[in-house]
């Protein structure tokens, strides 16, 4: 039962250009939508954060939107910069389970110079 | 350093086995982790401690077992190991407050069972 996906295992994006990440789920009870990002050899490490009752969460670079009504989100990451080549991992949490967080399969971005 | 330490950092032991990976959270942090993250997969949740009491269970076998201590450290004891069992384990510690900036992960222990 995946309640969360990311359907694009990977994404390749020119230096500069904007990356779009894309997550999809199913409970409708989730009431906070994270993104993290993941390095080899590190635990992942969180980017942005966005409430269920908001469509919008802005900080620097990176834009997360939530459509709730499409059970959609997506993170945006303008300008792309090589630094941000990594696994991105979408996550709701779940507060019928103690706020635990159900996690995406990730998406491996690569930012080519 | 995100403030939350796990050892050991790599393990390999045989299958048959039984091993113990460590977590110490954040200080400050009363809420413990733990997480599975095998092959190209998301992590899977595991098991969710606070303040010394077990809170949420997510899939974990019957094998798998953990405790949180007093000091809010916490084990998660694996046992009968299978090769299947070879996966990058995660902590991580959380305390909820205002606007959520979810959970701060340690670096995991990667297993391998051979």
């Amino acid at each position: 039962d995946q309640q969360v996906k990311q359907n694009s295992p990977s994404l390749s994006v020119q230096e500069g250009r904007i990356s779009i990440l894309n997550c999809d789920y199913t409970n409708s009870m989730f009431d906070y939508f994270l993104w993290y990002k993941k390095y080899p050899a590190e635990g992942p490490t969180f980017l942005i954060s966005i409430s269920s009752i908001k469509d919008k969460n802005e900080d620097g670079r990176f834009t997360v939107f939530l459509n709730k009504s499409a059970k959609h989100l997506s993170l945006h990451i303008v300008p792309s910069q090589p630094g941000d080549s990594a696994v991105y991992f979408c996550a709701a949490s779940d507060p019928q389970g103690a706020q635990k967080l159900v996690f995406g399969q990730g998406t491996r971005l690569t930012i080519n110079p | 350093d995100s403030g939350v330490t796990q050892t050991p950092k790599h393990l390999i032991t045989a299958t048959g086995q039984r091993v113990t990976l460590r977590c110490s959270p954040r200080s400050g942090d009363l809420s413990v982790y733990w997480y599975q993250q095998s092959l190209d997969q998301g992590l899977q949740f595991l098991i969710h401690y606070y303040n010394g009491e077990e809170r949420a269970k997510g899939n974990i076998l019957e094998r798998f077992s953990a405790q949180q201590f007093p000091d809010l450290h916490s084990e998660l004891n694996l046992s009968s190991l299978e090769l299947g069992d070879s996966a990058l384990y995660f902590c991580a510690s959380s305390t909820r407050t205002g606007s959520w900036g979810g959970y701060t992960f340690g670096s995991g222990t990667r297993l391998t069972v051979v």
